[in-house]
């Protein structure tokens, strides 16, 4: 069962555009939302997160939007360049370990983005 | 800090073999993971360890697959009998366990079973 649907699989996008990866969740016991930028060869490297309590966070070029009541949160990157292509994966982490759970994200599947120059 | 450390970073072997990954997590760190990564399934979690102990084995594969962790500085993926359906890229990760925790991976080492 896949608890964070993330889309789209892949993302072509010019210099200077704007880039959106779209992550869904089921469960309303997640409450830690990170992404994570795995560049080819090299593993996946924490970029941004956002808590529930929040609806958007930015860090320069980045912002994560999220909306709680739909369960759904996005990240933007604004004015996209070559060096930001890419795979992004959105992570889901729970707020309270459930009993006999722990703290391990669940990860989405991962959008490949490709930024022309 | 030198970050999460795997060895080898490739590994090249034949079908039947005995391949084993190795792990330095970061220091302080109480948390390790392996996932392995395919194009086919993206990344999938094989073992979660908390305090050197197992927590979660769920995602390894088969009795092929084994992990151990002696100690908080050191861990071991281990595949025996190897098969060309392993081949992919493993990645170790550390963090500290919590709810709001972020997770720390390493280089990953690129797995080809002939």
């Amino acid at each position: 069962q896949q608890q964070v649907k993330q889309s789209p699989q892949s993302l072509i996008v010019q210099k200077g555009g704007i880039s959106i990866i779209n992550c869904a969740y089921e469960n309303t016991a997640f409450d830690y939302f990170p992404w994570y930028q795995q560049f080819p060869g090299k593993g996946p490297a924490l970029l941004i997160a956002i808590r529930p309590d929040v609806s958007e966070k930015k860090e320069g070029r980045f912002t994560i939007s999220f909306n709680k009541s739909a369960k759904q949160f996005s990240l933007h990157i604004m004015d996209s360049q070559p060096g930001d292509s890419a795979t992004y994966f959105c992570a889901a982490i729970w707020g309270q370990k459930p009993s006999g759970g722990s703290y391990i994200p669940t990860f989405g599947r991962g959008t490949s983005l490709i930024v022309h120059p | 800090d030198a970050g999460v450390i795997q060895s080898p970073r490739h590994e090249v072997t034949e079908m039947g073999q005995e391949v084993t990954l190795r792990c330095k997590p970061i220091s302080g760190h109480n948390s390790l993971f392996w996932y392995r990564q395919t194009m086919m399934r993206g990344l999938e979690l094989l073992i979660y360890f908390n305090n050197n102990v197992p927590i979660d084995d769920s995602g390894m594969p088969e009795d092929r697959f084994s992990a151990k962790m002696p100690n908080a500085s050191f861990s071991t993926l281990k595949i025996q009998p190897s098969e060309p359906r392993d081949s992919a890229v493993y990645f170790c990760a550390s963090g500290r366990e919590g709810p709001r925790s972020s997770q720390y991976f390493g280089p990953g080492t690129r797995l080809l079973v002939l």
